[in-house]
Order: C-alpha cells, then sequence, then structure tokens
C-alpha cells in the first residue's frame, strides 16, 4: 500500500512570500487533516477535511492560510503572505475514517528567511 | 477538554538496557491513546493504540504500554533499546467528547549509545 505523499520535501521563502504544499492520501482514505509542526513541539491541528468538505477549521489562521480537497482527494495547503513564524514543518495525515489511525506523509520543510 | 504531559523531553539509554518514556493523559470522557514515532526528516508512525480494551498493549519493534486509569498514565516500555530506537516519541490523546481530534504532547527524545 502507498504511504501519504506529500511535496515539496523542502521550501525557502522569504517573507511575504506565498508558498503552497500538495498532499496526495491512501487510497481510499475519505479524512485528511493539515498538521503544523514547529521545531520543538508535537503537531498542531490545522484543518481536516472528510472528503472535500471541511470538519474543522478552528486553528487554522484564516488571514493568511487557506487549504482545499476541491475533488475529495489531493488536498493543497497555501500561505500567503507567509511570516519569519511559519517557519515549520507542514504533515498531512489521512484515514479511513474519523476514528481510525492516522497515517502521516513525511512533511514539508518550510523555512522562512 | 483533553491534554498530554510527556514528562521527559530527553531520554539516554544504552543499547540493549530497558526504555521508558512516561506519558500522562487528561480527558474528560473516555480516552483513545497512542504513541506515534519520528525519525529525523519523516513523518510520524504508529507504534501502538490504547482504545479500551486490554490496558496492556503490543505495538511494532517491541514496544509495549500499559493504560492505567487510577494514574491517568500511559508509559511506553520496551525490554531491550536497539540503536535503530532512537527518534523522538510522541503520546497522543484522542477523545469522542474532543471530536477524535488528536492532541500531541511535545515529545521525549530517545538517544540510544554503545
Amino acid at each position: 500500500e502507498a504511504g501519504v505523499a506529500q511535496s515539496p520535501r523542502y521550501k525557502i521563502i522569504e517573507k511575504r512570500q506565498s508558498v503552497a504544499f500538495w498532499c496526495n492520501p491512501i487510497s481510499g482514505h475519505a479524512t485528511l487533516y493539515w498538521y503544523q509542526q514547529i521545531l520543538g513541539q508535537g503537531p498542531k491541528l490545522l484543518i481536516q477535511f472528510q472528503n472535500n468538505g471541511v470538519v474543522d477549521d478552528s486553528q487554522l489562521p484564516k488571514d493568511r492560510f487557506s487549504a482545499e480537497r476541491l475533488k475529495g482527494v489531493d488536498s493543497t495547503l497555501k500561505i500567503q503572505p507567509a511570516k519569519l513564524e511559519d517557519s515549520a514543518v507542514y504533515l498531512c495525515a489521512t484515514s479511513g475514517a474519523p476514528d481510525q489511525p492516522q497515517h502521516f506523509g513525511d512533511g514539508t520543510r518550510l523555512s522562512i528567511l | 477538554a483533553q491534554s498530554v504531559t510527556q514528562l521527559d523531553s530527553h531520554v539516554s539509554v544504552s543499547e540493549g538496557t530497558p526504555v521508558l518514556l512516561r506519558c500522562n493523559y487528561s480527558s474528560s470522557y473516555s480516552p483513545s491513546l497512542f504513541w506515534y514515532v519520528q525519525h529525523p526528516n519523516k513523518g510520524l508512525q504508529l507504534l501502538l493504540k490504547y482504545t479500551s480494551a486490554a490496558t496492556l498493549v503490543k505495538g511494532i519493534n517491541g514496544f509495549e504500554a500499559e493504560f492505567k486509569k487510577s494514574e491517568t498514565s500511559f508509559h511506553l516500555t520496551k525490554p531491550s533499546a536497539h540503536m535503530s530506537d532512537a527518534a523522538e516519541y510522541f503520546c497522543v490523546v484522542s477523545s469522542r467528547g474532543g471530536g477524535n481530534k488528536l492532541t500531541f504532547g511535545t515529545g521525549t527524545q530517545l538517544k540510544v549509545e554503545l
């Protein structure tokens, strides 16, 4: 079984620029999550999708972050404009259902200069 | 509300000796508890999970954890550490009352020395 695929693996941008991350879930996984993991901390949930609908985006900084999952499969997370404090690893996770274990991708490491 | 406290940010053991990573949780509802491992520049891998069945849970790579409700603990153990166990370990709580949302601890960095 192929795992959760994320790209790019690394990204370096300057503050105020925009950036986008992509996630391809495990086949058949309806639930998709985006997490932010700041160095030295545990992952923090940004947004949860069930198919193409948003279940929880209460922790998403909506003034600069956006995410979509238009066809209920792949998802993109965008930051515009980026701030220095957005430097982190962005992890995508998927599960067959909300009450099933989550499978994580390897993440995208974002550095803001 | 739910939360997790990992009592040690760093643990160092010698290869072949036992591993103990400590975790305490707080949850208003019957929790599900997990341990995830993260190797450098990798995503998180599920080691084991507790979901109200047997209190002693066996996971992959020889790890196990015991759910103790009276102590609100879910400590991770392994009888004999291997060099490949060096990684960051996260204790995680989830509950129906929290919408099955995962709440992560701050992580314990395990170092294994020769």
